[in-house]
């Protein structure tokens, strides 16, 4: 089966630096990963997503990386601001198969 | 942007009950995903459908069933409710199957009481 980890419950940040969330993924089979946002109250919202045959994709302030060797990928968000406050969950999926399966979510806090 | 629209977004409802909740995707999306996500917990995928049948299916109780319309909207019903499927229930749309994301709506909040 499928398991996906980050590892760190919380991130607190200085406002303007840049963070880092680390996941780890179980199935080498997995060809296809994603980060979430999830603000209170609200579904998870797409930030990025990269396919196995990518090392690096970036985006809007933001920067995924995949280490297939390892099973392990992380999203960078530069400059972070107050709005970035929320939890981030990365998810991967099998080839051949549509479901997510989610890491356990790493709350990012953004300090003034 | 249009997005994902579910309805209820709070519901609630005794033991043994039943619910149905609604989804209307992104228009032009063609697929559909069920997520449950309990207190402080990750999304965990319930059942998917893709052009109106069923492509995957997670850990969906059999109490639960769903399918997907003409229109592309999909239903999730749920009967003999029990208090642990107290959860936010999600549900996700995507164009195609194969590596296109899946994007969320802000889901139904279903509390048993």
């Amino acid at each position: 089966g499928e398991s996906v980890g980050l590892h760190l419950p919380t991130l607190s940040v200085q406002e303007g630096d840049n963070s880092i969330i680390n996941c780890a993924y179980s199935n080498s089979a997995s060809d296809y990963f994603i980060w979430y946002k999830q603000e209170s109250g609200k579904g998870p919202q797409f930030i990025i997503d990269i396919r196995s045959n990518m090392d690096k994709r970036q985006g809007q302030r933001v920067t995924v990386l995949l280490n297939k060797t390892v099973k392990h990928l992380s999203l960078q968000i530069a400059a972070t601001q107050p709005g970035d406050s929320a939890v981030y969950f990365c998810a991967a999926r099998k080839a051949a198969g549509n479901k997510l399966t989610f890491g356990g979510g790493t709350r990012v806090l953004v300090k003034p | 942007a249009a997005g994902v629209i579910q309805s209820p977004r709070h519901l609630i409802k005794e033991k043994r009950e039943t619910a149905t909740l609604k989804c209307y995707p992104i228009p032009r999306h063609d697929t559909v995903y069920w997520y449950q996500q309990g207190p402080g917990q990750d999304p965990q995928f319930l059942i998917s459908f893709y052009e109106k049948m069923q492509s995957d299916k997670g850990s969906i109780p059999d109490r639960f069933s769903a399918q997907q319309f003409s229109d592309y909207h999909s239903e999730l019903n749920m009967s003999s409710l029990e208090l642990g499927d107290s959860a936010l229930y999600f549900c996700a749309s995507s164009r195609g199957q194969t590596n296109q994301p899946q994007h969320f709506g802000d889901g139904t909040r279903l509390s048993i009481l």
